[in-house]
């Protein structure tokens, strides 16, 4: 089925550890997307790339890296993980032109869960 | 950075009972939409609300956005079991750039 993959689906990392949430979609789409969900504080935006080869900080950037490895990729990097970091993942992809962004919304992956101890 | 507020946080309801959930702000939206959330997954689109005044209809949920666009409810009429889950409001202020979401409204109904 066309969409949206997350890896992995559940981590637990130590404080100061580093890792890789990968992301990838199928769809053509040119933006995606890395929010943060945490409980009664909705989504918050951490990075979008807009296109292939541009990435953009969003409201919550801090202590994360992102890279857009092609069209189809979107990986955020945590490389100090702290408990703050505890949090689910979401990776999405939209068209990055306002009536495909009305029409069609943003296409979200199933989250990555992460415990950071 | 803007705020979008909904209320309530939580409702619980019986099966069969009608209920409303709102979002507001004090931005203007260039267009609104809501989303479903269900556990173990990501919002999925309901529904895009772009005309002030607009209203929506999907089967038993009714989407109306406010007159000056910086406000929309979602109501639900005859509710189900299956309408049980997280529902999301997210306003596109700057004409297509990305989307800021509510925290959220966490609706269980009983059977």
């Amino acid at each position: 089925n066309a969409g949206v993959t997350q890896t992995p689906k559940f981590q637990v990392l130590k404080t100061g550890q580093s890792m890789t949430l990968q992301c990838a979609q199928d769809m053509n789409h040119n933006s995606m997307y890395w929010y943060r969900q945490d409980p009664g504080m909705g989504l918050r935006l951490i990075y979008y790339s807009a296109s292939e080869g541009t990435t953009d900080k969003g409201e919550v950037p801090n202590g994360y890296n992102v890279s857009r490895l092609n069209k189809r990729e979107f990986s955020l990097r945590l490389e100090s993980a702290a408990p703050s970091q505890t949090s689910v993942y979401f990776c999405a992809s939209s068209e990055f032109a306002p009536t495909r962004i009305r029409d069609y919304g943003y296409t979200f992956g199933s989250g990555t869960r992460l415990t950071v101890v | 950075t803007q705020l979008l507020e909904q209320s309530p946080q939580f409702l619980s309801i019986q099966e069969g009972e009608n209920l409303t959930v709102y979002c507001n702000s004090s931005s203007v939206f260039s267009s609104l939409q809501w989303y479903r959330q269900e556990p173990g997954e990501g919002p999925v689109l309901l529904v895009t609300v772009v005309t002030g005044g607009e209203v929506k209809k999907l089967k038993r949920l009714t989407f109306q956005f406010g007159d000056a666009r910086k406000d929309s409810s979602l109501h639900i009429t005859a509710a189900q079991p299956g309408d049980t889950g997280l529902y999301l409001c997210a306003g596109d202020y700057n004409a297509g750039n990305m989307l800021t979401f509510g925290g959220g409204t966490r609706l269980m109904v009983k059977p």
